[in-house]
């Protein structure tokens, strides 16, 4: 998982609440995303952010949202208005140069009850 | 944008035998290949790349061959071990404008079977 850490690993969230999911990256990465892994399915990309206070949006950002207040946080809110919400979440990071290789956290499951 | 498939979705092989997954884009542009592996209940593992100015890339027991011309990549894995056993997908990097995004394939669930 190599400097990238996402809590909480499980989370449970019952309908119409807020929540908010941490990333954090030790690896001095310009660039962070969010994507959704939904079962059997590959991952599609909510968020990502190539410099601070700055972010745009991925395939799949509505009833999501972000912030890029510092270079080694990039937290991801799942708000009441995404409507299928229960997902496998991943946090990544990566330089802006030639390689733009993607390192990936360990992810979070949030379940709504 | 980027397009990418996945094939198979599923693949069982016996331990020792070779393994093939295959992976089209349809973007041109694309410059950038990663494959990833992902453990039950885990994030991707980044296991080998290749660019698009390269034909064939290989580390150890794998390899990866690119085809610009058809658009297509292949990731191979010989020899395979029971802990091969996952899910891989493929990616795509688009190259202009605000592309600068992984596009990935739905993925392929390796069984190893020993």
């Amino acid at each position: 998982d190599g400097g990238i850490t996402q809590s909480p690993k499980y989370l449970f969230r019952k309908e119409g609440q807020n929540v908010t999911l941490s990333c954090e990256q030790n690896l001095n990465h310009d660039a962070m995303y969010w994507y959704r892994q939904d079962p059997g399915q590959g991952l599609r990309l909510i968020y990502y952010s190539q410099i601070v206070n700055d972010f745009q949006k991925g395939d799949i950002a509505e009833g999501y949202s972000v912030s890029r207040e510092k270079k080694e946080s990039f937290p991801l809110t799942v708000t009441s208005a995404q409507k299928n919400p229960t997902a496998f979440y991943l946090c990544a990071s990566s330089t802006l140069g030639l390689t733009d290789t993607q390192y990936f956290g360990p992810g979070t499951r949030l379940t709504v009850l | 944008g980027e397009n990418v498939e996945q094939h198979p979705s599923t693949l069982s092989v016996q331990e020792g035998d070779s393994a093939v997954i295959k992976c089209t884009y349809s973007d041109s542009a694309s410059n950038y290949f990663p494959w990833y592996k992902q453990e039950l209940g885990k994030g991707p593992q980044l296991i080998i790349d290749i660019r698009s100015n390269v034909g064939e890339k290989k580390d150890q027991r794998i390899a990866v061959t690119l085809n610009k011309t058809a658009k297509h990549f292949s990731l191979h894995i010989t020899e395979t071990q029971p802990e091969d056993s996952a899910v891989y997908f493929c990616a795509a990097l688009g190259a202009s404008g605000s592309a600068r995004q992984l596009t990935f394939g739905s993925g392929t669930q390796l069984t190893v079977l020993p």
